[in-house]
């Protein structure tokens, strides 16, 4: 079952903070969270895997929700390389099974 | 992290022909992925291959389609056959290692 993320498309300004949120109608396992910049392959930034969890550092953090259906990544004071698009990817089950992504965020930040 | 060879990285194939990509990884890993992304959309995955069984694919995608090979634990092919315009996508090979899922640089594959 595809998450859902949201927004779509945001458009920042440097220094500027944004949130992009990821969720599911189920309770997850585990949520990752991806950016890929224009013509590359995604990257890997965080994975939560506790309910209540947040992690990251101040500039770009990441919390999974209680019931864990819910997660969002925070972006703060936005640099210029932060451009590109922001996907969660989930999984319902453990075990090294493949993550299904939502449909993505793209970020621009302009100076 | 893993390091994941993909290639060619781009092509350009006529309606009807076929394409193999191939993907290499620097070590041992038991599940490889591949992954299909329309232009400006999601990644959707397309199979997960496993060293010496088949190919284990995801509603909408077919082994007469998208067959896969996976003949040791380092390598594997995706053969996206009988091409069409609306197989122009890039194709991503990705592993597993711990909890972080590594990507190839992809296959941009365009069908005139």
């Amino acid at each position: 079952q595809q998450p859902v993320q949201s927004p779509q498309a945001v458009i920042l300004r440097e220094g500027e903070d944004a949130v992009i949120n990821c969720s599911s109608s189920k309770a997850l396992y585990s949520v990752h969270w991806y950016r890929q910049k224009h013509g590359e392959a995604p990257v890997f930034l965080m994975i939560l895997l506790k309910g209540g969890e947040q992690k990251g550092h101040e500039k770009i953090s990441a919390s999974f929700n209680e019931k864990k259906q819910q997660s969002s990544l925070y972006l703060t004071a936005s640099q210029l390389s932060y451009s590109g698009t922001y996907f969660c990817g989930t999984e319902q089950v453990s075990g090294n099974t493949p993550l299904v992504f939502g449909k993505g965020t793209r970020l621009s930040v302009i100076a | 992290s893993a390091v994941i060879s993909q290639k060619p990285s781009r092509d350009i194939c006529q309606r009807g022909t076929s394409l193999t990509i191939q993907c290499q990884v620097d070590s041992q890993v038991t599940m490889m992925f591949w992954y299909r992304q329309q232009p400006g959309q999601s990644l959707t995955l397309i199979a997960t291959a496993n060293q010496g069984s088949e190919a284990t694919y995801e509603s909408g995608f077919v082994i007469d389609k998208f067959p896969i090979s996976r003949p040791n634990l380092t390598f594997s092919t995706l053969t996206v056959s009988n091409l069409s315009p609306e197989d122009s996508s890039i194709y991503l090979c990705s592993v597993g290692r711990g909890e972080k899922l590594f990507f190839g640089s992809g296959t941009q594959l365009s069908v005139l």
